[in-house]
C-alpha cells in the first residue's frame, strides 16, 4: 500500500498568515493526490484534486502543488472558517489511501 | 444540488450484520462510480470500497474483503453496503461519496468530491 505522511501534525496560524501543509507519499503517485477540509462533526470536503487544480467553489487562496512523492497545501491568507483538518490521498492505485491529518488552529 | 444521505447506522453486536444504504439525489447517479469511506472515532478517513457506474467492477480493502459488500440500484439512485461478521475495528462513521476521476493525459487519478453526513455504526456487545 501507498503510505501518506503529512507534517505537520498540528499547527496555528494568525489572520491573513500564509500556511503550507506537506504530504509526502511513499512511492510516486504523479499528480494522484487531492487535498480535503474537514470541520468539526461535519464530513470532508474536496479542496483539490490532481495536485493543484481547484474544486469549483473553494476560495482561491487555497492552492496545490508538487509532484512525485512530495505536495504541499497552500492557505495564502488564513481566514477564521479555515479552521479544520486537512488531509491529503492517493489516487493512484488500490488502496487509497490519505494521510493521518493536519489540524489547523487560529491563533 | 448534489445530495448524499446514508442511513442504516447503528449499534450492533460483533459477528452480526448491518446494510448502509445511501440515497443520491441531484445528479444521474447511474453516470458515476460510488464509495464508502469511514472514519474511527477521533481518527483519520479509511477508504472502504468502491463500485463502478454500472455496477461490473467492485474493490474492497483488504480489512474488509470476504465480510463486506458494495452494491447500487441504478433505478432508486441508492448505494450499499452489507457488512458481515462485523469487528469492534469496524466501529466508524461510513460516509457514502461519489467518485470522479482526473486525467493527466498519462494516467488516471480518483477522488472524492462530494460525501454525505455520514452515518455512525458501533459494534460492541
Amino acid at each position: 500500500d501507498i503510505q501518506m505522511t503529512q507534517s505537520p501534525a498540528s499547527l496555528s496560524a494568525s489572520l491573513g498568515e500564509t500556511v503550507t501543509i506537506q504530504c509526502r507519499a511513499s512511492e510516486d503517485i504523479y499528480s494522484g493526490l487531492a487535498w480535503y477540509q474537514q470541520k468539526p462533526g461535519k464530513s470532508p470536503q474536496l479542496l483539490i484534486y490532481g495536485a493543484s487544480s481547484l474544486q469549483d467553489g473553494v476560495p482561491s487562496r487555497f492552492s496545490g502543488s508538487g509532484s512525485g512523492t512530495q505536495y504541499s497545501l497552500k492557505i495564502s491568507s488564513m481566514q477564521t472558517e479555515d479552521e479544520g483538518v486537512y488531509f491529503c490521498q492517493q489516487g493512484l492505485k488500490y488502496p487509497y489511501t490519505f494521510g493521518a491529518g493536519t489540524k489547523l488552529e487560529l491563533k | 444540488e448534489v445530495q448524499l444521505v446514508e442511513s442504516g447506522g447503528g449499534l450492533v453486536q460483533p459477528g452480526r450484520s448491518m446494510k448502509l444504504s445511501c440515497a443520491a439525489s441531484g445528479f444521474t447517479f447511474s453516470n458515476y462510480g460510488m464509495a464508502w469511506v469511514r472514519q474511527a472515532p477521533t481518527k483519520g478517513l479509511e477508504w472502504v470500497a468502491t463500485i463502478s457506474y454500472d455496477g461490473s467492477s467492485t474493490y474492497y480493502r483488504d480489512s474488509v474483503k470476504g465480510r463486506f459488500t458494495i452494491s447500487r440500484d441504478n433505478a432508486k439512485s441508492t448505494l450499499y453496503l452489507q457488512m458481515n461478521s462485523l469487528r469492534s475495528e469496524d466501529t466508524a462513521t461510513y460516509y457514502c461519496t461519489r467518485v470522479e476521476d482526473y486525467y493527466d493525459g498519462t494516467y488516471y487519478y480518483w477522488y472524492f468530491d462530494f460525501w454525505g453526513p455520514g452515518t455512525m455504526v458501533t459494534v460492541s456487545s
